[in-house]
């Protein structure tokens, strides 16, 4: 199973907010940089959230990142069709000496 | 802009060897950790590897540690991935990407079938 546990599933309706959680331990999430990638099928992941909370030039600001000690949190605004993909969230391992991803998260959005 | 672009993959048997490469530029390259990351069908994301800015420090998964190898060329701003003893199980799409900023190419897909 993957370093960093994220819930399979997530849904919401248009417009409305969703939370997609990203659970790790002190030698990945408590010390190091989180990563947020948005993949669509048939496309390459694309980068949404790099340095835990900085969206990179061209990703609206409906998306944003934080974490508290040892987990990390994707908030997703005003959802739309279009943000149905699976989001990964990644972070470097010190104890593994490896970047390490989570599982992914398949959202929905009804 | 900054651009990271694979190429070498392709379909090849098992046992067989294949090497990736990654040209990147609009960025100093050659001061970059770099890593490949993988992506097999229906599957999430797995780190492969890195490789250090200057090239004298390398770090695998232990997946393909002893069978796959990275290099770089700073003179050229580009990244190789040398697959050995491919696997059934290595089938996937492989990107590269730019430590700390985060960013992954296109990808590059390999497919180890009999």
């Amino acid at each position: 199973q993957s370093v960093l546990t994220q819930p399979p599933s997530a849904s919401g309706t248009p417009g409305q907010g969703v939370i997609i959680s990203c659970s790790g331990s002190t030698s990945n999430i408590g010390r190091h940089y989180v990563y947020w990638y948005q993949h669509l099928p048939g496309t390459a992941p694309k980068l949404l959230i790099s340095w835990t909370n900085q969206r990179p030039s061209g990703v609206p600001d409906r998306f944003s990142g934080s974490k508290s000690g040892t987990s990390a949190s994707l908030a997703i605004s005003g959802l739309r069709s279009g943000d149905e993909a699976d989001y990964y969230c990644s972070s470097w391992d010190t104890s593994l000496s490896a970047w390490v991803f989570g599982g992914g998260t398949k959202l929905t959005v009804l | 802009q900054v651009q990271l672009v694979e190429s070498g993959g392709g379909v090849v048997q098992p046992g067989t060897s294949l090497r990736l490469s990654c040209v990147t530029s609009g960025f100093a390259f050659s001061t970059y950790i770099m890593h490949w990351v993988r992506q097999a069908p229906g599957k999430g994301l797995e780190w492969v590897g890195l490789m250090s800015g200057d090239g004298t420090d390398k770090k695998f998964a232990n997946s393909v540690k002893g069978r796959f190898t990275i290099s770089r060329d700073n003179s050229k701003n580009t990244l190789y991935l040398e697959m050995n003893g491919l696997r059934h199980e290595d089938t996937a799409v492989y990107f590269c990407a730019r430590n700390g900023e985060g960013d992954l190419g296109q990808g590059t897909l390999v497919t180890v079938s009999s």
